[in-house]
């Protein structure tokens, strides 16, 4: 069983649409969870942290369930720009990056 | 915020020469660096963790022989590709923070390598 788990898409979505993306994780002792965006050919970027609490960064909301090990992301009104690879992280207890193989979304017009 | 700059960002060099590929933070010290390799439409695999001052530490299946890093101070980390194959053909990728607590790791802009 892989470390940390995605759906790898693709995602087709019409533009304006809410797509929400799943992530679950093998190691319960993770202590920080983390989406970073991907563009094709380019390096990762944080696109931001998860908390237990949940949090919010404009049409972004991610959520984190530490009793099922799931991670999830929501993009709301979808834009154009956001197609990307969206790719989900847990650090562990050593500080050690543990990286999903990634979801492809893709936003349609 | 974080800058990490990496160099070059493409290379193709023929088999069995060596390729370095620099990793700089521009404006913090790291006295950790990580070195990635990614494969089209894959994760990305941690190489190995540089440190300032000592021997990397590689991960399980990574030679060292072959891919040699070097962390000679708190701003440079270098890999160097050795013997280069073929196969070493990939997109790799360094990244940093500024300390343990920041969890918003920067990344270079990565090397593209091709060797043929």
């Amino acid at each position: 069983r892989k470390e940390v788990e995605q759906d790898p898409g693709p995602f087709n979505v019409p533009e304006g649409a809410t797509v929400a993306f799943n992530c679950t994780y093998s190691n319960s002792a993770s202590q920080s969870f983390f989406w970073y965006r991907q563009d094709c050919r380019k390096e990762p970027k944080l696109l931001m942290s998860v908390y237990s609490s949940g949090n919010e960064d404009g049409r972004f909301t991610a959520q984190l369930n530490r009793a099922s090990q799931y991670i999830s992301l929501l993009i709301r009104d979808s834009k154009l720009s956001d197609s990307a690879t969206y790719l989900c992280v847990v650090m562990d207890s050593n500080y050690q990056l543990i990286w999903g193989a990634g979801t492809k979304l893709i936003i349609k017009p | 915020g974080a800058v990490v700059s990496q160099h070059p960002s493409r290379v193709i060099c023929k088999s069995g020469t060596s390729v370095k590929i620099e990793c700089r933070s521009l404006d913090f010290q790291a006295t950790t660096m990580f070195w990635y390799r990614q494969f089209p439409k894959k994760s990305l695999m941690l190489m190995a963790t540089s440190n300032e001052g000592s021997k990397a530490t590689y991960e399980q299946g990574v030679e060292k022989d072959k891919f040699l890093i070097n962390h000679a101070s708190l701003t440079l980390s270098t890999l160097t590709v050795t013997s280069a194959h073929p196969e070493d053909s990939s997109f790799y990728i360094c990244s940093a923070s500024p300390d343990r607590n920041n969890y918003g790791y920067t990344f270079g802009s990565g090397t593209r390598l091709t060797v043929v």
